[in-house]
């Protein structure tokens, strides 16, 4: 079946413009997880969702950073007022259960570049 | 989450295994061992991933050691293709891998 999609698969914007990232995870997956990737670094958590509870936000950066999951399905993570270090990948990973026996599967992310 | 420790890179030759060990001298029992890999400009993909027994898939096998300090992540016959990053990560029960998954191994196929 089709795997987590992202889109764009590239955004290139000026610095101080919103920004809007998009993710269809695998159809059926209840949780939702969205991650950044910074040149030769490893992942960075940002925020999780699971069904209809509320949200964990712990890893977001700053207020600038926001995301919502619609119907239980896509979720849209947006970047206001960016800055050069918000360039980065985002990625955004779905699994089918929020315990730990349960893998993620990962998109290949939106590269996000900030003049 | 528990802190892995992976060398830096690794090299071996194609139709060889590759063994890449982690250390995760910290996990705790409710903690289970992944692996995923990452090849250049793509999302990590998911390898396997096991709690305390030695797991194997069609693409690899899981070593655990019996106390689960440390792990071996084998491919049997290593191909050019699985050159990338190869991370192993443990994981608590609620959220996502809030921990950052490291550098990771660089594992280099070479013909």
């Amino acid at each position: 079946g089709a795997g987590v999609s992202q889109s764009p698969s590239n955004k290139v914007t000026e610095k101080g413009k919103d920004v809007e990232l998009r993710c269809d995870p695998i159809s059926g997956h209840t949780a939702l997880y969205w991650y950044r990737q910074s040149l030769g670094q490893g992942l960075e958590f940002l925020i999780y969702f699971q069904g209809n509870s509320a949200p964990d936000k712990s890893g977001l950066p700053s207020d600038r950073f926001s995301a919502e999951r619609t119907g239980g399905s896509v979720s849209t993570l947006t970047i206001q007022r960016t800055q050069q270090e918000d360039s980065a990948v985002y990625l955004c990973a779905s699994s089918s259960y929020r315990g730990s026996n349960q893998p993620q599967h990962f998109g290949d992310g939106t590269r996000l570049s900030i003049l | 989450d528990a802190k892995t420790t992976q060398p830096t890179s690794m090299d071996c030759a194609e139709g060889r295994a590759a063994n890449l060990p982690c250390n995760h001298s910290t996990i705790s029992g409710n903690e289970y061992v992944y692996w995923y890999r990452q090849i250049h400009s793509q999302g990590p993909q998911y390898i396997i991933h096991g709690l305390k027994n030695n797991e194997t898939n069609e693409m690899a096998s899981l070593i655990i050691t019996e106390d689960r300090k440390s792990s071996t992540l084998i491919l049997p016959h290593a191909t050019l293709r699985d050159t990338a990053v190869y991370y192993c990560i443990v994981r608590v029960e609620s959220g996502g891998f809030k921990t950052i998954f490291g550098a990771g191994t660089r594992l280099f196929v070479k013909a």
